[in-house]
Formats: structure tokens, C-alpha cells, sequence
């Protein structure tokens, strides 16, 4: 069936740090790719999305390429900030873009340092 | 902005009971979803409601579970009878359609089942 890892955490970093968050997946279609994230005490909220290969997704400085040949779709920031602080979740669907039906990996916690 | 606003944010309750968790979409969504996250596991999909009925549900949706839209705004989960493995964070989220539109999800609540 379809899945997503994502390197496990938690993962802690000092401000203006370069940040990776790796993730790939395994899926029977062709997925949409997504990163969520949660800040403490919210929801999920859609940081950035890609739905073919070698779109750039990218969001308050965060981006994501979709890698097809590699399956992967990892996450960086090239100078990350203490409100960076949160859970990141990777998440694909399959099916043309739809969104309703999302295969999370398990979330890396972040932790940036002042 | 509007947002899923979910209630309560944490529900003790003990195994074999009934426990109905509530969830107010955003307003001018059509497309309504659980899912849940349990404690150290991947967030997991549930299941998607539109138009009244129930349009997917995922293995985990047993008969123990249903979902209603019980007037205009608010959208439950019920659980008939609860299990200690029910204990998980149970998201609540909304979407303006299926195919473009992001998930916005709610803070969830988190069930405890003693």
C-alpha cells in the first residue's frame, strides 16, 4: 500500500541553521506530495504541496522538490527561525490532485534554539 | 480567518462507552474528514463525508464508528463502544472541494479511553 517515512526526530537546531527533513514514499499511482505542519496547541496546517515531478513547492522559505526518480520529497529551509518551532508532517494522496484521502508519515518534531 | 474548530479538546471516558466528538467545519466548505494520530503512530485517515453520505472510509472506520452532519454546521464522530485502542488525537478537518482546495484542520481532541 501507499506510505510515507519521514526521518525520525526530534530534531533540534540553533537559529539561522540550514534545515533537511528527509521523506520519501511508496505509492501504487502517482501521487500529489504535501508538507503539513503543527504548531504547538493547532491543527494541520498545508505548508507547501507539489503534484508532479520536479515541481518546486516552497512556502515562508520552506521548499520541496518532487523527486520521482528518487521518491523523495524533502524538506529545507535554508535559515530557520525559533517560530519554525513545530511538527512537520510529509503526506501524499493519489488520485489527480485530490486531497481528501492523505497518507501521513509519522511527523518530525523541530526544535530551534535562540 | 475562519477556521475547524473541534470540541472538547481532551475526553477522558471509560472503555464500552459511547463518546460523540464534535467539529464545526468552516462554513462555506463542502467536504468534511476525520482522522486520527495515535500516540507515537502515523496520522491515519478515517473517513471523508460529502453531500450527507459518507464517501470514503478506511479499514479502521469499523462498525464501532459513524459520522453525521446533524444540522448546518456541526459534523460528529461517534464512537459506540469505546476500546483502550481508541485512545488516540482525533483531527477534524474541512475542505472548500475535493480536488484544489487544501484540508484546514482543527487543534483535535484528544481521547483517553481508561
Amino acid at each position: 500500500g501507499d506510505s510515507v517515512t519521514q526521518m525520525e526526530g526530534p530534531v533540534t537546531l540553533s537559529e539561522e541553521a540550514f534545515l533537511t527533513i528527509n521523506c520519501t514514499y511508496t505509492a501504487t499511482g502517482y501521487p500529489s506530495l504535501f508538507w503539513y505542519v503543527q504548531y504547538p496547541g493547532e491543527g494541520l496546517q498545508l505548508l507547501l504541496k507539489a503534484t508532479k515531478a520536479d515541481d518546486k513547492g516552497s512556502n515562508k522559505g520552506f521548499e520541496a522538490t518532487y523527486r520521482k526518480e528518487t521518491t523523495s520529497f524533502h524538506l529545507e529551509k535554508g535559515s530557520v527561525q525559533v517560530s519554525d518551532s513545530a511538527v512537520y508532517f510529509c503526506a501524499l494522496s493519489i488520485g489527480g490532485g485530490s486531497n481528501y484521502k492523505l497518507t501521513f508519515g509519522k511527523g518530525t518534531l523541530l526544535t530551534v534554539n535562540p | 480567518e475562519p477556521e475547524v474548530t473541534q470540541t472538547p479538546s481532551h475526553q477522558v471516558t471509560q472503555m464500552g462507552q459511547e463518546v460523540i466528538l464534535r467539529c464545526v467545519p468552516i462554513s462555506n466548505h463542502l467536504y468534511f474528514y476525520w482522522y486520527r494520530q495515535i500516540l507515537g503512530q502515523k496520522v491515519e485517515f478515517l473517513v471523508s463525508f460529502y453531500n450527507n453520505e459518507i464517501s470514503e472510509k478506511s479499514e479502521i472506520f469499523d462498525d464501532q464508528f459513524s459520522v453525521e452532519r446533524p444540522d448546518g454546521s456541526n459534523f460528529t464522530l461517534k464512537i459506540r463502544s469505546t476500546k483502550l485502542e481508541d485512545s488516540a488525537m482525533y483531527f477534524c478537518a474541512s475542505s472548500r472541494d475535493r480536488f484544489n482546495s487544501p484540508l484546514h484542520f482543527g487543534n483535535g481532541t484528544r481521547l483517553t479511553v481508561t
